[in-house]
């Protein structure tokens, strides 16, 4: 069954920086796009950024455009979200969700909580 | 970028009961491709999203048929036919019509 599962989180002071990882299974992970969006506590949903199944085009939102960069590693199942410079607003639970190819995200991961905090 | 607005933003229902949720977008989601990219996400207490709904009113797998959704151009609905005890969460609609995808607020589904 399709399964993702984000790691990497932790509590880092602002302006730190810090990477998530996602690792796929149950798919073929480089056939499809994948993407990271968060939730602040007790906030809604937030967007984050997009890659290709190729790696090749990343769109991201406005909040972390050059700070956050979005990469995948087709032969690891891997997908990364590198965050530099983090700021008080980024703390949340950072998911990794699988792209449809056709219609958004349908396969979501548990979560992993990133805490920007000095 | 497509603001989407989710109306209420709390809904206590009983149970065996319909519940009814709408969410409008600013701006209409119809795709060049003349497909409209809205989906329904369900959020229990203490777990991620769940993906519902996609393009309006498909049921994606395992998707319980109480569970549908209508709508064209901005204003779109999802409904629950018996709102049953495992219901109980927060519902976001979602356009990946355009970057950057957007959601609404939420719609707290609680019991009476």
């Amino acid at each position: 069954q399709v399964q993702v599962v984000e790691s990497g989180g932790g509590v880092v002071q602002p302006g730190r920086s810090l990477r998530l990882s996602c690792a796929a299974s149950g798919f073929s992970f480089s056939s499809y796009g994948m993407h990271w969006i968060r939730q602040a506590p007790g906030k809604g949903l937030e967007w984050v950024a997009i890659i290709s199944y190729d790696g090749i085009n990343k769109y991201y939102a406005d909040s972390v455009k050059g700070r956050f960069t979005i990469s995948r590693d087709n032969s690891k199942n891997t997908l990364y979200l590198q965050m530099n410079s983090l700021r008080a607003e980024d703390t949340a639970v950072y998911y990794c969700a699988k792209d449809s190819n056709n219609w958004g995200a349908d396969y979501w991961g548990q979560g992993t909580l990133v805490t920007v905090s000095s | 970028d497509i603001v989407m607005t989710q109306t209420p933003l709390s809904s206590p229902v009983t149970l065996g009961q319909p519940a009814s949720i709408s969410c409008r977008s600013s701006q209409s989601l119809v795709h060049n491709d003349g497909n409209t990219y809205l989906s329904w996400l369900q959020q229990r207490p203490g777990q991620p999203p769940r993906l519902l709904i996609y393009k309006i009113s498909n049921r994606f797998s395992g998707v319980p048929d109480r569970f549908s959704g209508s709508g064209a151009g901005t204003d779109f609905t999802l409904k629950i036919s018996r709102v049953e005890a495992e219901d109980v969460g927060v519902y976001y609609c979602m356009q990946a019509t355009q970057f950057l995808y957007t959601f609404g607020q939420g719609t707290k589904l609680e019991i009476k």
